[in-house]
């Protein structure tokens, strides 16, 4: 299995500022993901976050938007950018690992309120 | 759309009971995966069935798959307060680079 942390926990930001959440896994990592969970909905997947290159983007979502990082095997970023109180959400990252390569585990998400 | 869908959306049941909650889906898949989330909080993985599977065990937990009917279950039985929660499926579709649809989640109570 895998652990997985994420920072901050929550945030309550003002509108047109922007917020980066980070991402970190405990174990080796294959393919990490981010995913949007909107008030009282399911998952979204937002892109997968390559390493070393642009992460890959899910149809409704752009890089201006969404940046994304991964500079190494274990760790990445989401940037939620320009927010409006209709990105508020829970942000989650997942990964699967290279002892279970389909099994996705995820972390505890980020509480985005924006007002 | 979403890939899968649940049913039911909600379920309210009594502590001890069986609770019991279908997902279907529209296309093949690799795998798929049943999580957990308690309270808007993260999801925790609870049990990945094979396309070549037909049932797995874990626990309190029991899966089944049914690839010509593209659907599964989730059952719960003896059911505990702490079972509250909403849970997921999720479909790992082939060719799709372990990237996961989910459904629309079942909220399950459990009142004591």
């Amino acid at each position: 299995s895998a652990v997985i942390s994420q920072k901050p926990s929550r945030d309550i930001c003002q509108r047109g500022t922007s917020l980066t959440i980070q991402c970190q896994v405990d174990s080796q990592v294959t393919m990490m993901f981010w995913y949007r969970q909107q008030p009282g909905q399911s998952l979204t997947l937002i892109a997968t976050a390559n390493q070393g290159s642009e992460a890959t983007y899910e149809s409704g979502f752009v890089i201006d938007k969404f940046p994304i990082s991964r500079p190494n095997l274990t760790f990445s970023t989401l940037t939620v950018s320009n927010m409006s109180p209709e990105d508020s959400s829970i942000y989650l990252c997942s990964a699967t690992t290279s002892g279970g390569p389909d099994t996705q585990y995820f972390g505890p998400g980020t509480r985005l309120t924006v007002l | 759309s979403q890939q899968g869908e649940e049913d039911p959306q909600a379920l309210s049941i009594q502590e001890g009971e069986n609770a019991t909650m279908n997902c279907s889906y529209k296309t093949s898949i690799n795998n798929l995966q049943w999580y957990r989330q308690n309270s808007g909080r993260g999801l925790v993985h609870l049990i990945l069935i094979r396309s070549n599977e037909r049932e797995k065990h874990s626990g309190r937990l029991r899966v089944t798959l049914d690839t010509s009917k593209k659907s599964s279950s989730l059952l719960i039985t003896a059911s505990r307060a702490a079972d509250t929660a909403s849970y997921f499926c999720a479909t790992d579709l082939k060719a799709a680079g372990n990237k996961l649809t989910f459904g629309g989640g079942t909220r399950v109570l459990v009142k004591p």
